[in-house]
């Protein structure tokens, strides 16, 4: 069975601070993306950053990057200079065969920013 | 413009009655898809559609059916309702394998 795993069901970060969530996979796929998404109590799932699985660099969007390591299947996202806003559930997300997006969520991690 | 968009937000019914929730989007996109998040917010895939095609269907109730008249429209119909289908419903869209864009979500509550 293709899954994800999020070791860390709660985390918490004081303002300002670097905090990282772990994300472990595993597909059968060769060429996939793999995403973080977030939810905010607000409850909309939005995008936080995506890695193109042939590309080698880590991606960045801003405060947010991963530490992506093909081989050991591994996907983690480094939240620098937290801010009250990156409150939420953050949301692994790996694919699961085919090429029609059909994709499997981690189980989430719930992170708290304290002022 | 909102991308994906789920009608209604919030929905309220009786046990054994049957409802729907609509979905539209206004990307472009060929694929569509109906996720279920629990009270332990796990969310999983229930179905997917492509061009109006019924491309992924996990093991989900067979009083759940998806309807897509076009590629821009995903509804979901639940027939006979039950306790255990409350959740929140959400409805996302994507280019292929590229990144899905969500709606907003449903919360289904069953009394």
């Amino acid at each position: 069975a293709q899954t994800v795993t999020q070791s860390q069901p709660e985390m918490s970060v004081q303002e300002a601070e670097t905090v990282t969530l772990s994300c472990t996979y595993d597909t059968s796929e060769n060429n996939y993306y793999l995403f973080w998404y977030k939810q905010p109590p607000s409850r909309q799932m939005i995008l936080v950053i995506r890695q193109e699985a042939y590309k080698q660099q880590n991606a960045t969007e801003n405060r947010f990057s991963v530490n992506f390591q093909k081989a050991a299947k591994s996907f983690s996202l480094k939240i620098s200079d937290s801010q009250l806003g990156d409150t939420a559930m953050y949301f692994c997300a790996s694919p699961r065969g085919t090429s029609y997006g059909k994709l499997t969520f981690g189980q989430g991690t719930i992170l708290t920013v304290h002022p | 413009d909102t991308a994906v968009s789920q009608t209604p937000k919030y929905l309220v019914t009786q046990m054994g009655n049957d409802k729907s929730i609509k979905c539209e989007q206004n990307l472009g996109h060929d694929t569509m898809y109906w996720y279920k998040q629990d009270s332990k917010k796990f969310l999983k895939i229930m179905f997917s559609y492509n061009n109006k095609e019924l491309i992924i269907n996990e093991t989900v109730p067979n009083r759940f059916s998806p309807k897509s008249p076009d590629k821009a429209h995903l509804n979901l119909h639940i027939n006979s309702l039950e306790l255990g289908d409350s959740a929140v419903y959400f409805c996302a869209s994507s280019q292929k394998a590229g990144q899905q864009y969500f709606g907003p979500g449903t919360r289904l509550t069953v009394t």
